[in-house]
């Protein structure tokens, strides 16, 4: 069955960086696109970023851009989010999640989530 | 950005009864609209996509309808493991944006 496993969090202080790992299985990784969803202590969630599936196309939502880098290694089945310049408000448990099927950006499968702690 | 809003922000509903949630979109975003469930600790589940079919395993008194900036996620005849937060999703545009939740709970 489909298996998402995030790992990579911690606790950081703000100005640092961090990368988070997502390992999938249990089905073609290479013809889905991948996305990072986070969500803040007791608050709701936020989509974060999202690549195809062959890494030609990237989106970020704005909080981000220019700070975090989706990326990801189809050899090894492993989507990435480097975050950078981190921030007390970044802090949050940052979901992995695949779209339901080629091309319908909704989300079927969920990782159990890595928590980033951003704090001095 | 599309802004996504969730009403009521609590629901309070009696075990057996009917629970109505409504989302609405800030612009069209045809039926590009899925909602999930989330209980304490655990990953969202994904309930309904575009904007009406169920998924996977899902059961049947879960329903979605609505189209274009209006839409809502039925639950037929509440059962105590529906207790939880639900969020819809708009996937139309990006940046993808959910909305704030509703939280269902016992009355």
């Amino acid at each position: 069955q489909v298996q998402l496993v995030e790992s990579g969090g911690g606790v950081v202080p703000p100005g640092r960086s961090l990368r988070l790992s997502c390992v999938a299985s249990g089905f073609t990784f290479n013809i889905y696109g991948m996305h990072w969803v986070r969500q803040a202590p007791g608050k709701g969630l936020e989509w974060v970023a999202a690549i195809w599936y062959d890494g030609s196309d990237k989106q970020y939502v704005d909080s981000v851009k220019g700070r975090f880098s989706i990326s990801r290694d189809n050899s090894k089945n492993t989507v990435y989010l480097q975050m950078n310049s981190l921030r007390p408000e970044d802090t949050a448990i940052y979901y992995c999640a695949k779209d339901r099927v080629r091309g319908d950006e909704c989300f079927q499968h969920w990782g159990q989530g890595t928590l980033v702690t951003v704090s001095s | 950005e599309i802004v996504m809003t969730q009403s009521p922000a609590t629901l309070s509903v009696s075990p057996g009864d009917r629970a109505t949630l409504s989302c609405r979109a800030s612009q069209s975003i045809r039926t590009n609209l899925a909602w999930y469930q989330q209980k304490p600790g655990q990953a969202p589940r994904l309930l309904i996509y575009g904007a009406s079919p169920r998924a996977t395993g899902i059961p049947a008194r879960f329903s979605g309808s609505g189209s274009e900036t209006e839409f809502t996620l039925t639950i037929s005849s509440l059962q105590s493991e529906d207790l939880a937060v639900y969020y819809c999703q708009q996937y139309n545009r990006w940046p993808f944006t959910f909305g704030g939740g509703t939280k269902v709970e016992v009355k």
